[in-house]
């Protein structure tokens, strides 16, 4: 297994272009979590899968943001009309099952500008 | 809320010890990890506290007072490839939140 893999490793697009970043979990691993880090700060929680199904999404994630997991394996993030606020490290995590007490690994990231 | 605190930066010479310390809210907490970031890298994970007391693990120790809401991790004989920032981050019971992370350098 070759770990977490996100693509693209580097996105730019223009103000008000919709994109759209994927990430492969390790295999095995129901559990997956997309962050946004700027520089600087820690990742910033947006979205939890469990399997398919979207347990938890942050209030920072507004309604241009939208994620799925729809077999339960890969996922998307898709970002509609995006602004220069949205330039960041897009981060994907995955956990194996058993309790939250699991380790997550990380992805290398999706970094976004948007010019 | 879940809210996670750690300071901001810290600095610290090579072969010194240094302790970076974490509060958090205690509603709903679970564990507590530590992750380890370079710079325009992904966090990895250094280690993982869900009981009181000390996990020692080579150079890398953390603690955690679950009553206080509280932890730290202790690194020992620095080097400068200790460099880094270093994330707390807690487990609520479904979602892991970080704190923003302590940058950590260390001088020769």
């Amino acid at each position: 297994d070759t770990g977490v893999s996100q693509n693209p490793r580097h996105k730019i697009t223009k103000r008000g272009q919709n994109v759209t970043f994927r990430c492969d979990p390790i295999s095995e691993h129901n559990r997956l979590y997309w962050y946004r880090q700027t520089l600087g700060q820690g990742p910033e929680f947006l979205t939890y899968f469990q399997n398919e199904a979207q347990l938890e999404k942050s209030r920072l994630l507004s309604d241009r943001f939208s994620a799925e997991r729809p077999k339960g394996s890969f996922s998307t993030l898709e970002i509609q009309r995006t602004e220069q606020g949205d330039s960041a490290m897009y981060l994907c995590a995955s956990s194996p099952p058993g309790t939250m007490n699991t380790e997550a690994f990380f992805g290398q990231g999706t970094r976004l500008t948007v010019v | 809320g879940q809210n996670i605190d750690q300071p901001t930066e810290m600095t610290a010479t090579e072969g010194a010890i240094v302790q970076i310390n974490c509060t958090y809210q205690t509603s709903g907490f679970n564990g507590l990890f530590w992750y380890q970031q370079h710079a325009g890298e992904a966090p990895t994970f250094l280690s993982y506290n869900v009981l009181d007391g000390l996990e020692e693990k080579g150079r890398f120790s953390s603690f955690l007072s679950r009553s206080k809401g509280y932890s730290y991790l202790l690194l020992k004989e620095l080097q400068m490839k200790d460099s880094a920032s270093y994330l707390c981050a807690a487990t609520f019971p479904d979602k892991l939140i970080f704190g923003t992370g302590t940058r950590l350098q260390v001088f020769p």
